[in-house]
């Protein structure tokens, strides 16, 4: 079955960009049947979506962090990724990535990274 | 922004008893093409990512033990575990998907009494 795995610096310093990979394996970002998605949980907090991409490269992004995303899709890697800039101590959290069939539930997702804004 | 409220916070149940979780909707989040809610749940493990256990706010997924159940009442929905397991202690969540930026309660705790 797909399984999804994210990967990248687990530490990043205050106004620098974060950056994260999720790799797709088992299954493809080619999918026209879903879109692939990150989320993210502050520690000891709630979910927040961040943003989903399509295959084509079709973007949607949470409002409350669209100045500062960028989800891209690399289907030749089977993977995509997501930039979030001029990071600050609030966006520490573990970072999820998803599959989303047709914009729906989210399901699978990755076991998480935990990503510290840190000086 | 849809926004998706849970009640309780926490829930303390002991082996075997029914545990029932709320959530409900700021708006509607059924969806007339199709006359389905667009609701669904996850349960979260302590370090272990979300997994869904019921979506289409009523419809389980697959592998998921028959004492869990969504169901759905105008803007209002409930998770009820039947018989409440060791294995089920988790934070649950609703999330709404009909409309973006999708959105997720806060998350109800629950414990074994």
């Amino acid at each position: 079955q797909v399984q999804l795995q994210e990967s990248g610096p687990g530490l990043v310093k205050p106004s620098e960009t974060l950056s994260l990979t999720c790799t797709v394996s088992g299954g493809s970002v080619s999918s026209g049947r879903h879109y692939w998605s990150w989320i993210r949980q502050p520690p000891g907090k709630g979910l927040e979506w961040i943003g989903y991409i399509y295959y084509s490269g079709s973007t949607n992004y949470n409002p409350s962090l669209k100045s500062r995303v960028t989800i891209s899709v690399d289907t030749s890697k089977n993977q995509f990724s997501l930039k979030l800039s001029s990071v600050t101590a609030a966006d520490t959290a573990v970072y999820y990535c998803a599959r989303v069939p047709l914009k729906n539930w989210f399901d699978p997702w990755g076991q998480g990274t935990l990503v510290t804004v840190s000086s | 922004d849809i926004v998706m409220t849970q009640s309780p916070d926490s829930l303390a149940v002991s082996l075997g008893e029914r545990a029932t979780i709320n959530c409900k909707s700021s708006q509607s989040v059924l969806h007339s093409s199709n006359n389905k809610n667009y609701l669904a749940w996850y349960q979260q493990k302590p370090g272990q990512p979300p997994k869904v256990l019921i979506y289409w706010a009523s419809t389980r997924e697959s592998g998921v033990p028959d004492r869990f159940s969504g169901s759905e009442s105008g803007t209002d929905f409930t998770l009820t575990i039947s018989s409440l397991q060791a294995e089920d202690v988790a934070v649950y969540y609703c999330q709404q998907y009909y409309s973006t930026p999708p959105t997720f309660g806060q998350g109800t705790k629950l414990e074994i009494k």
